[in-house]
């Protein structure tokens, strides 16, 4: 089976840095994705990296290290809107196989 | 062009009644998943469908869950007698076979009362 971990709860200043870490732990690994969801919304994709290393999205960038099984989301220039829920997810299996989420990390952004 | 959407967007149902949740993909998305949400937690997956057929319905919790997609595009999440444990969002997504990415209908929520 798959788990994944990330932090519950993230509090950052407008303006600022934050990444979001993701520890995961699968039977088998076919990429990393990353998902925002404002309340009461959609979940919406942000990012996906299936090889090691950093990729770039305009403000939101993320990192995959395959070896140690982790990555990470990181938003720069943090804005209000920026508050939501952002949920690291693992696929089971190769092609359209279902995601396993993670629990979510609630980013507040504050003034 | 136009999303995921689901219908209804919420359901309000007594325990023991049927239900029966929509859902209509992105046209030309061949994979069609449903998952489901409860407060503070992430999405679960219950099913998936790959055109016509479910490829994976490990996720559903019980009998009392069914899904079908007749035509290979919308799909009807069904729950017979339902419980008060029932009560979360349900969301739908889809996507394409040449792409990572799945996008998701904005849910529907159903409370069990």
């Amino acid at each position: 089976g798959q788990s994944l971990e990330q932090p519950s709860e993230v509090t950052a200043v407008e303006g600022a840095i934050v990444q979001i870490n993701c520890t995961y732990q699968t039977s088998g690994f076919y990429g990393l994705s990353w998902y925002q969801q404002h309340d009461g919304g959609a979940p919406t994709f942000l990012s996906y990296n299936a090889l090691d290393g950093l990729e770039e999205t305009g403000r939101f960038s993320s990192f995959l290290s395959r070896s140690d099984s982790y990555g990470y989301l990181l938003l720069q220039e943090l804005q209000m809107k920026d508050s939501a829920s952002y949920f690291c997810a693992v696929r089971g299996g190769s092609g359209n196989t279902p995601l396993v989420f993670g629990k979510g990390t609630r980013l507040s952004v504050i003034a | 062009g136009a999303g995921v959407s689901q219908t209804p967007s919420n359901k309000v149902t007594e325990k023991g009644k049927y239900v029966e949740l929509r859902c209509d993909p992105i046209s030309g998305h061949t994979a069609l998943y449903w998952y489901r949400q409860s407060l503070g937690q992430g999405p679960e997956f219950l099913i998936y469908f790959q055109g016509t057929g479910a490829a994976d319905d490990s996720g559903l919790p019980n009998d009392r869950f069914f899904a079908v997609r007749p035509e290979g595009s919308v799909s009807t999440l069904k729950i017979q007698r339902t419980e008060r444990g029932d009560s979360a969002v349900y969301l739908c997504a889809s996507s394409s076979s040449s792409t990572e990415t799945q996008y998701f209908g904005p849910g529907t929520r159903l409370l069990v009362l």
